[in-house]
């Protein structure tokens, strides 16, 4: 059974201070995918991640996927307030499109 | 505009009586999934469905029914809710292969009572 699991659960993060989160995940695959959610609200695909050494970057936010070790981080360049949200990766293994998510991480950004 | 509509965002019912959540996508995608959000858990897959009268369990499909008659709708219908189905619904849809993103619906917020 595929686990994904992300750490920390939550982060308190200052303002303009860098910070790296994680998604490991225990099967193998080349499919990994993070989304967003603002508290109350839908989820919002962010980056989308298809084979090893994949980077992708929007913004503040930069995405990286190493399938050897099955490691997604999520780097955060100088945190500010609109980042304030629950981060969610999830995994895909091939298997009818079937998406395996974390349980998310809330950050939540400080003055 | 593309998007999910689910309907309705919030309901309250009590134990047993039946009720259907409404899903529906504009983007004439062939997968669609139901998942849902429970404080500590994350999301969990419930139903989903390659296509047209194509469906499958996911991990948590216990007193869960779904269907799909047509390709753009995927109502999730629980005979007899229980007070331990009290949770955030979310439908999602998107075209089938590698890289394809879901896009979510709005949630369904559900009390049973």
């Amino acid at each position: 059974e595929l686990k994904v699991e992300q750490n920390p659960l939550f982060l308190s993060m200052q303002e303009g201070k860098n910070y790296t989160i994680y998604c490991n995940y225990s099967t193998t695959s080349d499919r990994l995918y993070w989304y967003r959610q603002d508290p109350g609200k839908s989820l919002e695909s962010l980056f989308v991640l298809l084979s090893n050494g994949a980077v992708k970057q929007e913004g503040r936010l930069m995405a990286s996927l190493d399938t050897k070790a099955r490691l997604s981080t999520l780097h955060i360049t100088a945190a500010v307030h609109d980042l304030s949200a629950t981060y969610f990766c999830a995994v895909d293994t091939g298997a009818n499109s079937k998406l395996t998510f974390g349980k998310g991480i809330t950050l939540s950004v400080r003055p | 505009e593309a998007q999910v509509t689910q309907n309705p965002r919030y309901l309250i019912t009590v134990t047993g009586k039946k009720l259907t959540v409404t899903c529906s996508q504009n983007m004439n995608h062939e997968y669609m999934s139901w998942y849902r959000q429970d404080p500590g858990l994350g999301l969990r897959q419930i139903y989903y469905s390659m296509n047209v009268e194509v469906t499958d369990k996911g991990d948590v499909p216990e007193g869960y029914k779904v269907s799909r008659k047509e390709k753009r709708n995927f109502p999730l219908i629980l005979e007899s809710p229980s007070p331990n189905q009290t949770s955030l619904y979310f439908c999602a849809s998107s075209r089938i292969g590698a890289g394809e993103k879901l896009f979510f619906g709005s949630g369904t917020q559900l009390s049973v009572l």
